[in-house]
């Protein structure tokens, strides 16, 4: 079956780091993407990764491992605005996105 | 700015009623999506249409009748729903289904059912 394991909810403190892990499992895989969505409102993407490796933007970075079925979200500097959801979606052979529950990031000044 | 609107933002039904979703996205995009959202469970895909032709449906139950008229509108049209079909209704459009980049899909802000 496919699946997309993240963690429930995570805490960091305002202006430290914090990585968000994310592992896959899809039939195929066409990349994966990550998403915040804050309370009550759309999610809003934030990378895509189909290569090996790390893609920075910004403050925040996402890392794919292909042969692990792995990734990761970083964001650094964190500030109180940061207090959101962040899914982790994989899009598999029949290019759908397989989304997971989502990890709730709680920043703490 | 997401570029695609829903109506209403929020929705209260019996179980009786009739009433239509609405989804309109000003991105010039291909593709359209509706999603159900509960809470702390991942995003449930419900319909794709991908040219105005839909081209997915993930064992909805036909109380969920999703119309496209053309590619920059979507209507999820709902009739005696269940108060368990209470959630998050959120619309999405992406460019392509075809991989890659372009199938990054933007999202609007949802409508929030619920079914008394």
């Amino acid at each position: 079956g496919q699946n997309i394991d993240q963690p429930t909810e995570m805490t960091a403190t305002e202006g430290a780091i914090v990585q968000i892990n994310c592992t896959y499992q899809t039939s195929g895989f066409n990349g994966l993407f990550w998403y915040q969505q804050h309370a009550g409102e759309a999610p809003t993407f934030l990378s895509y990764n189909v290569l090996d490796g790390l893609e920075e933007k910004g403050r925040f970075s996402s890392f794919l491992s292909r042969s692990k079925g792995y990734s990761y979200l970083l964001l650094k500097e964190l500030q109180m605005k940061d207090s959101a959801s962040y899914l982790c979606a994989g899009l598999d052979s029949n290019y759908q996105l397989i989304w997971g529950a989502g990890t709730k990031l709680i920043i703490k000044p | 700015e997401t570029g695609v609107t829903q109506t209403p933002r929020h929705l209260v039904m019996g179980m009786t009623n009739k009433k239509s979703l609405k989804c309109e996205q000003h991105l010039g995009h291909n593709a359209m999506y509706w999603y159900k959202q509960s809470a702390k469970k991942p995003l449930e895909l419900m319909f794709v249409y991908n040219f105005k032709e839909q081209t997915e449906n993930n064992s909805v139950p036909s109380r969920f009748s999703p119309e496209c008229p053309n590619s920059s509108h979507l209507f999820l049209h709902l009739h005696t729903l269940q108060p368990e079909d209470s959630a998050l209704y959120l619309c999405a459009s992406s460019q392509g289904t075809s991989g890659g980049p372009t199938d990054t899909q933007y999202f609007g802000p949802g409508t929030r059912l619920t079914v008394l």
